[in-house]
């Protein structure tokens, strides 16, 4: 059973980069035909997808948030990452990082983590 | 972007009781559709994928149905742990979009 668990600072501050990790375990990484993604929810709102990395190291990106999203993996170390730059206020929320094969729904997700963006 | 519309966006409802919330793409996804149940403070769970395959472990009453642009869930008698909230996503097409959500509460 894969597991994900995402890491990073709790505490950002405005215009600065937002950096998360989500380390893999139960399974590689790179050994299946995965998407790796990561998907938020501001306090009392609902999902957006941010972006995911497929197995093979290819990329798709919200739109909205392409400009300043980039989505990284290290196969040595089973984790994959997300780098958010040029924070606001707006960009608080609990960070998801989740897994789903192609032409299917994500079936596993991280537990979250609480980024607030605050001086 | 495919925009994913959900109603109602919130229900109130009693033990027992048949629920049906809908989901509407704003183009054709075929079968491209899951359903995710969200408790408080959890990770979303998917609970029907395929518009109408109920994930492996999801009890019967949970139902969803629907093609191209317009999908149901229903819950055929609601149980004390069915009560949160409920997402759509359309996976048809990058990038990944979500429904608002349809949060159940007690009446």
């Amino acid at each position: 059973q894969v597991q994900l668990r995402e890491s990073g600072p709790g505490l950002v501050k405005p215009s600065e980069t937002l950096s998360l990790t989500c380390t893999v375990s139960g399974g590689s990484i790179s050994g299946s035909s995965y998407y790796w993604s990561w998907i938020r929810q501001p306090p009392g709102k609902g999902l957006e997808w941010i972006g995911n990395i497929y197995y093979s190291g290819s990329t798709h990106y919200n739109p909205s948030l392409k400009s300043r999203v980039t989505i990284s993996v290290d196969t040595s170390r089973n984790q994959f990452s997300l780098k958010l730059s040029s924070v606001t206020a707006a960009d608080g929320a609990v960070y998801y990082c989740a897994r789903r094969r192609a032409n299917q729904p994500i079936d596993s997700w991280g537990q979250g983590t609480l980024v607030t963006v605050s001086s | 972007d495919i925009q994913m519309t959900q109603s109602p966006s919130s229900l109130s409802a009693s033990v027992g009781d048949r629920v049906t919330i809908t989901c509407r793409a704003s183009q054709g996804i075929s079968s491209w559709l899951g359903w995710y149940q969200q408790k408080p403070e959890k990770a979303p769970k998917c609970l029907i994928y395929g518009a109408s395959t109920l994930q492996s472990g999801v009890p019967s009453r949970f139902s969803g149905s629907g093609s191209g642009t317009d999908f149901t869930l229903t819950i055929s008698s609601l149980q004390p742990e069915d009560f949160a909230t409920y997402y759509c996503q359309q996976y048809s097409t990058f990038p990944l979009t979500f429904g608002g959500g349809t949060k159940v509460e007690i009446k």
